[in-house]
């Protein structure tokens, strides 16, 4: 039973569509997230939830735009795609930041996007 | 700006042959420091958290030691299973539960 789990694993598109992307957690953690790792594989944070609230909001275009329905669901939706949108987007979650430690975070397997 | 320097960026072991990575840090405040392994096609996988200076932690053939300035990843008599991208990220006091991850090393241990 996949703990982090996020469709599709891959999507290829051409510039200018707008694409989404699910991410669900089954290990009753309150906080999600969600990284991209480019090509030189650095893992960089775009956005943080706790229980549904946005806490971290790096530097992200506005045209990600990222939503959780509930404590276990956090998607990512991408409008007007970019070349340089390509990257792995991984979707991951912790316990609650005052219940335990923060900074094991469980990951999906990543959703592989490529702009064409 | 939060600093993490992974070194060196690429390691080709020999079955058996014990060795370092690094992990340099440049933080105002850490809380933690964490070791993930990364498998091609796969997510991170958490192996480590390390909170204070001194502190050791094991786990089959690794070993993660913490310094004030920086983290060390032993992998002693290594397996071809070991192969993998090991990941450094550290957690600073200010920025809430914040990951910032090094570019990672990648190792290869030979049979």
């Amino acid at each position: 039973d996949t703990a982090v789990s996020q469709t599709p694993k891959y999507l290829v598109t051409q510039m200018g569509n707008d694409k989404s992307i699910k991410c669900e957690q089954n290990l009753g953690h309150d906080t999600m997230y969600w990284y991209k790792q480019d090509s030189k594989k650095f893992l960089k944070i775009m956005f943080s939830y706790n229980n549904k609230e946005l806490i971290i909001n790096e530097t992200v275009p506005n045209r990600f735009s990222p939503k959780s329905p509930d404590k276990a669901h956090l998607n990512l939706h991408i409008n007007s795609l970019e070349l340089g949108d390509s990257a792995v987007y991984f979707c991951a979650s912790s316990q609650n930041p005052t219940s335990g430690t923060t900074g094991e975070l469980f990951f999906g397997e990543g959703s592989r996007l490529t702009v064409l | 700006e939060d600093q993490v320097t992974q070194s060196p960026e690429a390691l080709r072991l020999q079955e058996g042959e014990s060795s370092s990575l690094n992990c340099s840090y440049t933080v105002s405040g850490l809380r933690g420091l964490f070791w993930y392994r990364q498998d091609p096609g796969k997510g991170p996988e958490f192996l480590f958290t390390l909170y204070s200076a001194g502190e050791e932690k094991e786990k089959e053939r690794l070993k993660a030691t913490l310094t004030k300035k920086e983290s060390f990843l032993h992998i002693t008599a290594p397996k071809p299973e070991d192969s993998a991208t090991y990941l450094c990220a550290v957690q600073v006091k200010a920025a809430g539960n914040k990951l910032t991850f090094g570019g990672g090393t990648r190792v290869l241990v030979k049979p």
